[in-house]
């Protein structure tokens, strides 16, 4: 397909792991972003990833990346409430833009 | 960091006013672009600026006209606003360079009676 796409919703307790995925476009994309939405704000960088790269830690967050299959995902360990949110992956088009997806709406429970 | 910030958190309209949405962004950044978030659709780009007095039609530019007279400035303006314009507006900016990060402002959400 032409889009970035994601599931739309997770759900998860407290504490445990949650993993995000998303299917981009373009396998030649140089980097791709992971964004967080807390409800009623704007969108805030979470993490990106270049290219060459496998896997990235930060802290509680994890991406893999596997470009065979142009296949992305966000893994966040102990999720917590402060954690529920909606997640949109993005990949840069031309013109140094970016394509979104539909973005997966993450609920923690308690 | 990279501050971005718009002009209204809510915004409420009538249907035929002109509408301006303003947006700032204070690290001196090449590109500026304006988005609308809808429900289901995810964010859709309405148009972009890569440079003052420059403007290039994004996916939904129909409804919409820009301007940026000042690099750190860029308005979204709704001549003649519309019910189907309810929504919520996202402005970003970026340095141009890599990684080509974005960086979002607070949004402006916009009900139009």
């Amino acid at each position: 397909g032409e889009d970035v796409e994601q599931s739309l919703f997770l759900s998860v307790r407290e504490g445990d792991s949650s993993v995000i995925n998303c299917t981009y476009t373009d396998s030649s994309s140089t980097y791709l972003y992971w964004y967080k939405q807390e409800p009623g704000a704007g969108l805030q960088l979470l993490t990106y990833i270049f290219s060459n790269m496998d896997m990235k830690q930060d802290q509680r967050l994890t991406v893999l990346l596997n470009k065979k299959d142009k296949h992305l995902s966000l893994r966040i360990a102990d999720t917590q409430t402060g954690d529920s949110a909606i997640y949109f992956c993005a990949e840069p088009n031309a013109g140094n833009m970016l394509t979104f997806g539909g973005g997966t709406r993450l609920m923690v429970k308690p | 960091d990279v501050k971005v910030t718009q002009s209204s958190r809510y915004l409420v309209k009538r249907t035929g006013e002109k509408v301006f949405l303003e947006c700032v962004q204070d690290m001196d950044h090449e590109n500026m672009f304006w988005y609308r978030q809808d429900p289901g659709l995810g964010l859709r780009l309405i148009y972009f600026s890569y440079d003052v007095k420059m403007k290039e039609k994004g996916d939904i530019p129909e409804g919409y006209s820009v301007s940026r007279e000042k690099k750190e400035r860029f308005s979204l303006i709704l001549e003649s606003a519309s019910t189907n314009q309810t929504s919520m507006y996202l402005c970003a900016s970026s340095s141009g360079q890599e990684p080509y990060t974005q960086y979002f402002g607070p949004g402006t959400r916009l009900t139009v009676l």
